[in-house]
């Protein structure tokens, strides 16, 4: 079975600066999906980038990106530039593609960091 | 607007007492996803659904259970034999081949 860590439980950063969230992950399989998902106090959880691990090049998303180091099993979160609204719970999520063509077998979240925006 | 909507937003279940949390989509999606959130952890899954009239156990499936009549809805059911229900309930979609997954805003079930 596949395991998530993320091994930081609360992350703060001044507002306007970069912080990196990490995640790391164990799996035998060899293409996967990563994911990182933001839960603010509504508790939604929201899309913020995802990962092809057949894919070489980090995902960007506006002021976020990865850096995925696939042998190290590595995938953390770079926020560039933070607001006040990106203060929120961050999950690291990993897909297998072992049953691909039906949905498969869900996700498998790490225990999430607390980002906290100082102003 | 096409989404996840997810009800009752708080639920209270008495002890021995069975109760319904809803899910329903209008995203087209095929497959359906059940997860249970504790305070301080990650979401672990219940049930999940990849097609109308068939589901399968995720890891931590004791105590609930299932169905999906429709493509739109897929209904989680917190049985009395769930001896720790207290939890925050998010129930998922998603497009076969596709693999992000679409959350609701949740329903969060106390026990009295």
């Amino acid at each position: 079975a596949q395991t998530v860590t993320q091994s930081q439980p609360e992350m703060s950063v001044q507002e306007a600066e970069t912080v990196t969230l990490s995640c790391t992950y164990d799996t035998s399989e060899s293409d996967y999906y990563l994911f990182w998902y933001k839960q603010p106090p509504s508790r939604q959880m929201i899309l913020v980038i995802r990962q092809e691990a057949y894919k070489q090049q980090n995902a960007t998303e506006n002021r976020f990106s990865v850096n995925f180091q696939k042998a190290a099993k590595s995938f953390s979160l770079k926020i560039s530039d933070s607001q006040l609204g990106d203060a929120a719970m961050y999950f690291c999520a990993y897909r297998s593609t072992m049953y691909s063509g039906g949905g498969a077998d869900g996700l498998t979240f790490g225990k999430g960091t607390h980002l906290i925006i100082q102003p | 607007d096409g989404g996840i909507t997810q009800s009752p937003k708080y639920l209270f279940r008495k002890e021995g007492q069975n109760v319904t949390l809803s899910c329903e989509q209008n995203l087209n999606h095929d497959a359906m996803y059940w997860y249970r959130q504790d305070p301080g952890q990650g979401l672990r899954l219940i049930y999940y659904s990849q097609i109308v009239n068939d589901f399968q156990k995720g890891d931590i499936a004791e105590g609930y259970s299932v169905s999906r009549e429709k493509k739109e809805s897929f209904p989680l059911t917190v049985t009395s034999a769930q001896k720790n229900p207290t939890a925050f309930y998010l129930c998922a979609s998603s497009i076969p081949l596709k693999e992000t997954q679409y959350f609701g805003p949740g329903t969060r079930l106390l026990v009295l």
